[in-house]
Order: structure tokens, then C-alpha cells, then sequence
């Protein structure tokens, strides 16, 4: 079954200690990005990754790194998480940028930094 | 630049009736607009696309969308509601980027 796999689905952690939110998707496609939606605010891209070792900043990149040493996977960092980034988090994955009807989202991670 | 506004935050209809979801844009070229739905616990799905030819789309779901180039909208409208349709729903644009809209909550009414 295609899919893009996130984890973990809820995490509750502590202001500076660091995470990681796997992605990985099974359908080979090249780009790749992560999201975080907040109310009212829709979603916002963090980074995106148009293919492996291609990274680019999205609209709200800051507290965030990533990493595309494989084409399947896109893992999210968090160095130091501050509550500001408690959010619903999204990745997604399409053959290439201009095919949106072709993004696949995963089924997302609630962060909440305490 | 390009951006998408949907002006509604929350839309309520009575199962049965006609609904309509709002949404606008601004992109310097030819526009490629979406609409996506998200239910609870669930990521996006794709509901229907506008990139040319005719004004009136439809998509999944008996959804439908009509693209307004002098309005420069792409209102999301369904003839008769079912409270299975309840859920958020995202406008889309790409011109450069894929950049989403805050999303409007669809509550239909038993």
C-alpha cells in the first residue's frame, strides 16, 4: 500500500531536549516536505527536499533541521524544542512539486513541548 | 507573491442543502489551484484540481469547484450536503510553491 509513515503519532517532551519525527515514504518520490499546522493558521511549510541530499528552508524553517541521506526518508530535528513549536506536524511526499494532486500526507505527529 | 485566503473559519449547513466553501487567490501567472479535506486524525487528501479548460471542476466525494478568473476565486460547492462531509477543508494555490490556506471547518447539520 502506498504511504507515507510518520513517528511517532503523539509526543510529549520537555523544552530543550532533542527529537526527531521519522518520515518515510514507499513510493519513491522525489520530494518531500514537512508542514505544521496550527489553528488559524492552516498549514506552513517547515522544509522541503527535492531529492536525496537537496534540502531547502520552507516559510517557518527556524528551530527545525532536516535531513534526506536516502530517498525514502525525511526525518524532522528538533535541537532544542520550545513550546512555540507545539504543534500538529505533517509530512508529505509527491513525484515532483507540481503534481499537488499527487501529495500524499502522512497521518501526522502531535508535538507538545512542555 | 503568491497566497490563497478562505475568509470563512467555519461554515454550517443543514444536511440536504447546497454548501459552499469559499476561497480566493493571488499568483503573478496562470494559477493551479486545489482543494484538500482533512478528517480528524488523518492527514490531507486531494479533492480536485483546477489547471485549465473549463470553469467548473469536479472532483471526489461529488464535490465540485468553480474556478472565476475575474474574481480570481475557486469557491468548493457540493449540491446537497451529508454530515459525513463534515470536516476541514484547504484551498490551494502553486505557482512557485504549493502554499495552503488557513482551512474552513464544514459542519453539516443532521
Amino acid at each position: 500500500e502506498a504511504q507515507v509513515t510518520q513517528n511517532p503519532r503523539y509526543l510529549i517532551t520537555v523544552t530543550g531536549k532533542k527529537l526527531t519525527v521519522t518520515c518515510s515514504q514507499n513510493m519513491n518520490h522525489e520530494y518531500m516536505s514537512w508542514y505544521r499546522q496550527d489553528p488559524g493558521l492552516g498549514l506552513r511549510q517547515i522544509y522541503y527536499s527535492m531529492n536525496v541530499e537537496v534540502t531547502d528552508k520552507g516559510d517557518v524553517p527556524e528551530g527545525y533541521k532536516v535531513s534526506r541521506k536516502e530517498k525514502r526518508n525525511f526525518p524532522l530535528i528538533l535541537e532544542s524544542p520550545s513550546p512555540n513549536q507545539t504543534s500538529l506536524y505533517f509530512c508529505a511526499s509527491t513525484p515532483n512539486p507540481g503534481q499537488a494532486e499527487k501529495l500524499f500526507f502522512g497521518s501526522g505527529t502531535q508535538l507538545s513541548v512542555l | 507573491a503568491q497566497s490563497v485566503a478562505q475568509p470563512e473559519d467555519q461554515v454550517n449547513v443543514a444536511e440536504g442543502n447546497p454548501l459552499t466553501v469559499k476561497c480566493t487567490y493571488s499568483v503573478s501567472g496562470n494559477p493551479y489551484l486545489f482543494w484538500y479535506v482533512q478528517y480528524p486524525n488523518r492527514g490531507l487528501q486531494f479533492l480536485l484540481k483546477y489547471i485549465t479548460g473549463d470553469n467548473l471542476v469536479k472532483g471526489s466525494y461529488g464535490f465540485e469547484a468553480e474556478f472565476n478568473k475575474s474574481q480570481t476565486s475557486f469557491h468548493l460547492k457540493k449540491p446537497s450536503a451529508l454530515v459525513s462531509d463534515s470536516a476541514l477543508y484547504f484551498c490551494a494555490v502553486k505557482d512557485d510553491k504549493i502554499i495552503f490556506g488557513k482551512g474552513t471547518r464544514l459542519h453539516i447539520l443532521p
